[in-house]
């Protein structure tokens, strides 16, 4: 069974803070796919990496994979409280349809 | 295109009645996948169909649970009898390629 472990599982900061938040396996994965899920709806994808070390930005959001395809972080500089919501990471493997998702971060950012 | 509808939002049953969630994937989608999202264990992919035929259902807690996909264009989930472990928020998401579009969610409640 591949497991996608997040951290941290909460995180509380003030607007205009910097922050990582870690997505680690001991699986690889073909890809790596980043979600944001608001109350109330399902998770939206913000972004797909699909090589090692790959480096994707998103205006304010910095996504990496890293080199072995077996960890990803995205990065939120400036944070607004705009970008609270739970941050769900998700591996896909070869030509399997499904994902693997992680236990995601929730973030709060704080005006 | 409305994007991935799902229905009813909210259900509120008593233990042992039969709950059946309904799910319109997008036009055009060829996967359609059932997911159960809780505090605990997070978001788990329940099953999922390709062109209506359903490929892995390994998800699916136990016999109380069936998924039907009797046309492209809907899909059913249901849990006869329901019991309160299996209040979540159920989600259905469908897909062309690799990104899944979610819908909203379906916040069940089983008292």
């Amino acid at each position: 069974t591949q497991l996608l472990e997040q951290s941290p599982q909460f995180l509380s900061i003030q607007e205009g803070e910097n922050l990582t938040v870690y997505c680690n396996s001991s699986s690889v994965f073909s890809s790596l796919q980043w979600y944001r899920q608001e109350p109330g709806e399902g998770p939206v994808l913000l972004v797909t990496v699909v090589t090692g070390g790959e480096v994707k930005k998103l205006k304010r959001l910095t996504f990496q994979f890293g080199d072995a395809r077996k960890d990803s972080s995205l990065h939120i500089t400036a944070a607004q409280p705009g970008d609270t919501g739970l941050y769900l990471c998700a591996g896909g493997t070869g030509s399997a349809r499904q994902l693997t998702f992680g236990s995601g971060t929730q973030l709060t950012v704080l005006p | 295109d409305a994007g991935v509808i799902q229905s009813p939002r909210h259900e509120v049953t008593e233990m042992g009645q039969e709950v059946t969630l309904r799910c319109k994937p997008i036009s055009g989608h060829d996967y359609l996948f059932w997911y159960r999202q809780t505090m605990m264990r997070g978001l788990e992919l329940l099953i999922y169909f390709n062109n209506n035929v359903p490929i892995d259902d390994s998800g699916m807690p136990e016999d109380r649970f069936s998924a039907k996909m009797p046309n492209a264009s809907f899909s059913t989930l249901k849990i006869q009898p329901s019991e309160p472990r299996d209040s979540a928020v159920y989600f259905c998401a469908s897909s062309l390629g690799p990104r899944e579009y979610f819908g909203p969610g379906t916040r069940l409640t089983v008292t």
